[in-house]
């Protein structure tokens, strides 16, 4: 069966730090892979997906980047974190183009001070 | 764009009644609608799926109804349990890859 792994589950930053969420799927073949940000209370905003290694399609020009190494490795990152980097950042794994159903990772809560 | 509406607002109910979600779009009607709960904390788990051909779908004690007329989608949880109570989402797909999902709507079931 599929699993998806996404650490760390909890992170203090400072303003300014750099900094690096990592999501891996396991039980599958080139996934699509997506990185959302949830804030206290609100829905989900997509930030990235990818439909393969090295394929990375942004959704919100913001301070964050992502990369895709493997098949089944999605990276967040950042430079220099910002106070409205603060949230809940999931990651989410769906097969085939035709996007059905998405399976979600246990979530990163992320707060900068 | 497409842009999906759910109640801001919690549901209370008591347990053993049904719960009545709602979700609205505003634009295309999408191929298929789907519904996900999602716990405090954690992320939204997958539940139902319907599509544009479909009038209603069921499992278990949940049931969705997709009017694309009305350009909505219904979600019901029958004999509700306190175990119910979290935030439903609804998802729409906007491309071949991607989905928009809506800010959800927190079902509360009193004991």
């Amino acid at each position: 069966s599929q699993t998806i792994h996404q650490w760390p589950a909890t992170l203090v930053q400072p303003v300014g730090s750099p900094l690096s969420l990592e999501c891996t799927v396991e039980g599958t073949s080139n996934p699509n892979l997506y990185w959302y940000r949830q804030a206290a209370g609100r829905g989900l905003q997509l930030l990235f997906y990818s439909v393969g290694i090295g394929q990375i399609s942004s959704e919100v020009p913001q301070n964050l980047s992502a990369s895709r190494p493997q098949d089944r490795q999605f990276i967040l990152s950042s430079k220099k974190l910002l106070l409205s980097d603060s949230g809940f950042y999931l990651c989410a794994w769906s097969g085939g183009r035709w996007v059905e159903t998405q399976y979600f990772g246990p979530g990163t809560r992320l707060l900068v001070l | 764009s497409q842009k999906i509406e759910q109640n801001s607002e919690a549901l209370n109910i008591q347990e053993g009644k049904t719960a009545t979600l709602t979700c609205n779009y505003t634009n295309y009607s999408p191929a298929y609608l789907q519904w996900y709960r999602q716990d405090p904390g954690r992320g939204p788990v997958f539940l139902l799926l319907i599509r544009e051909n479909e009038k209603e779908k069921r499992k278990e004690r949940l049931k969705v109804t997709f009017d694309t007329t009305l350009k909505q989608s219904l979600f019901h949880i029958t004999a509700s349990q306190p175990a119910d109570s979290a935030t439903y989402l609804c998802a729409l797909d906007d491309s071949s890859y991607k989905l928009i999902f809506g800010s959800g709507t927190r079902l509360l079931v009193r004991p």
